[in-house]
C-alpha cells in the first residue's frame, strides 16, 4: 500500500495568514492526489484533484502543488470558515489511502 | 444537482453482516468513467477507503478487510450497495458513499451513516 504522511497534524494560524499543509507519498503517485476539507459533523468536501486542479466552486485562495512524492495544499488569506480538518488522498493506485489529517485552528 | 445518501441499520451485533445502501441522483452509474466508492471514518479518526464500483461493473476492494467486502450496484434504480461480513466493534464508524468521475478524487459525498457494533 502507498503510505501518505501528512504534516503538520495540527496548525494554528491567524486570519489573513497563508498556511501550507504537506503530504508525502511513500512512492511516486504521478499527481494522483486529492485534498479534502472536513468540518465537524460534516462530510469531507473535495478541494483539489489531480494535485493542482481546483474543484468547482472552491475559492481561489485554495491551491495545490507538487509532483512525484511531495504535495502541498496552500490556503491564502485564511478566513474563519477555513477552520476545519484537511486530508490528502492518493488515487494513483489501489488501495486508495488517505493522510492522517491536519486540524487547522485560528490563533 | 448531485446528491448521495447512505442508509443502514444503525446498530448491529458482532459477527453480523452490515448491509449499506447508497441512493443517488444527478448522475448515472452507467455513464462511461463513473465510479461510486465507500469510505469510512471512526470517531475522531481518519478516513479509510473500502471499495469502488465502476460504470462497467469493475470492482476494487481494500485488502485490509480481506474477503469481508462485497460491493454492487443497481443502475436502473440509481443505487450502490456495500456488504461487510463478520462485523466487529472495531468496524464502528461513519460510513460514506461518494462519487468519483474518472477516478479523480471523490467530488460528492453523502451525509454518512453512523454504524455501531455492540453486543
Amino acid at each position: 500500500d502507498i503510505q501518505m504522511t501528512q504534516s503538520p497534524a495540527s496548525l494554528s494560524a491567524s486570519l489573513g495568514e497563508t498556511v501550507t499543509i504537506e503530504c508525502r507519498a511513500s512512492e511516486d503517485i504521478y499527481n494522483g492526489l486529492a485534498w479534502y476539507q472536513q468540518k465537524p459533523g460534516k462530510s469531507p468536501q473535495l478541494l483539489i484533484y489531480n494535485a493542482n486542479s481546483l474543484h468547482t466552486g472552491v475559492p481561489s485562495r485554495f491551491s495545490g502543488s507538487g509532483s512525484g512524492t511531495q504535495y502541498s495544499l496552500k490556503i491564502n488569506s485564511l478566513q474563519s470558515e477555513d477552520v476545519a480538518s484537511y486530508f490528502c488522498q492518493q488515487y494513483y493506485d489501489y488501495p486508495y489511502t488517505f493522510g492522517a489529517g491536519t486540524k487547522l485552528e485560528l490563533k | 444537482q448531485v446528491t448521495l445518501k447512505e442508509s443502514g441499520p444503525g446498530i448491529l451485533q458482532p459477527s453480523q453482516t452490515l448491509s449499506l445502501t447508497c441512493s443517488f441522483s444527478g448522475f448515472s452509474l452507467s455513464t462511461y468513467g463513473m465510479c461510486v466508492g465507500w469510505i469510512r471514518q471512526s470517531s475522531g479518526k481518519g478516513l479509510e477507503w473500502l471499495a469502488n464500483i465502476w460504470w462497467n461493473d469493475d470492482k476494487y476492494y481494500n485488502p485490509s478487510l480481506k474477503n469481508r467486502l462485497t460491493i454492487s450496484k443497481d443502475t436502473s434504480n440509481n443505487q450502490a450497495f456495500l456488504k461487510i461480513t463478520n462485523m466487529d466493534t472495531a468496524d464502528t464508524a461513519t460510513y460514506y458513499c461518494a462519487r468519483s468521475p474518472r477516478g479523480a478524487g471523490f467530488d460528492y459525498w453523502g451525509q454518512g451513516v453512523m454504524v455501531t457494533v455492540s453486543s
